[in-house]
């Protein structure tokens, strides 16, 4: 089944240390978006990649970067997590402006 | 700007009764579409349907309706004879027709804690 995959499912990390969430897809979608979710809140898109070209929403965290290295992966890291960064972390992919599809999320948990 | 608004936070159902789920949005744009997620106790965001903004016909699917109405700006979902699996967070969401850069930006509202007790 064409789908979207997130690993690791659960990570835990020391206050500062650098940390890779990953992303894949299957389904060959041109757009991969990474979102931030803490308790009880609303997504909060971090960014997205439209192909190979990275867009940042305004707001993200110099602290927060990406890597597409192709169309399959997406990479999310966090240079330096603070105790705020403990979250869930959400990919999606979608083709074009059609509708967003999620993978099952990272849960961070930051010490 | 855009904005969605969920107002009931939580919501506490008895096995087999209907719920309906409300969601109010602002948009200024005339091409839009409309998304809900149900959000499981497992993270995962799941897709449940899109509306489009010229699309007014309500829709049915199993136990799940929604009901779009432009003229109220809103774009209700009702689960019919609630099951205990539907314990979820659910999720109304909106995003702009027509955008430069090719992506989908949405706005989600702050969902809604639905608990279905056997």
């Amino acid at each position: 089944d064409a789908m979207v995959i997130q690993n690791p499912r659960y990570q835990v990390t020391q206050f500062g240390k650098p940390v890779t969430l990953s992303c894949s897809q299957t389904l060959n979608h041109n757009v991969m978006y990474w979102y931030q979710q803490k308790s009880s809140q609303a997504p909060k898109l971090l960014f997205h990649y439209y192909d190979k070209d990275f867009n940042n929403e305004a707001d993200t965290p110099d602290n927060f970067q990406s890597r597409r290295p192709n169309t399959s992966f997406c990479f999310l890291d966090i240079r330096s997590p603070g105790l705020g960064d403990a979250a869930m972390y959400l990919c999606a992919t979608s083709k074009g402006r059609d509708t967003q599809y999620f993978g099952p999320g990272t849960r961070l948990t930051v010490l | 700007a855009q904005k969605v608004t969920q107002a009931q936070t939580e919501i506490s159902v008895v096995e087999k009764e209907d719920v309906t789920l409300d969601c109010v949005y602002e948009t200024r744009d005339t091409t839009y579409y409309l998304f809900w997620y149900k959000q499981p106790p497992s993270g995962e965001l799941v897709f449940l349907i899109r509306r489009n903004s010229f699309d007014e016909q309500n829709e049915i699917s199993g136990r799940y309706s929604w009901n779009f109405q432009k003229s109220t700006s809103s774009f209700n979902f009702t689960i019919t004879a609630s099951q205990v699996v539907d314990s979820a967070v659910y999720f109304c969401a909106l995003s702009e027709g027509y955008r430069s850069g090719g992506y989908q930006k949405v706005t989600f509202g702050t969902g809604t804690k639905l608990q279905v007790i056997p």
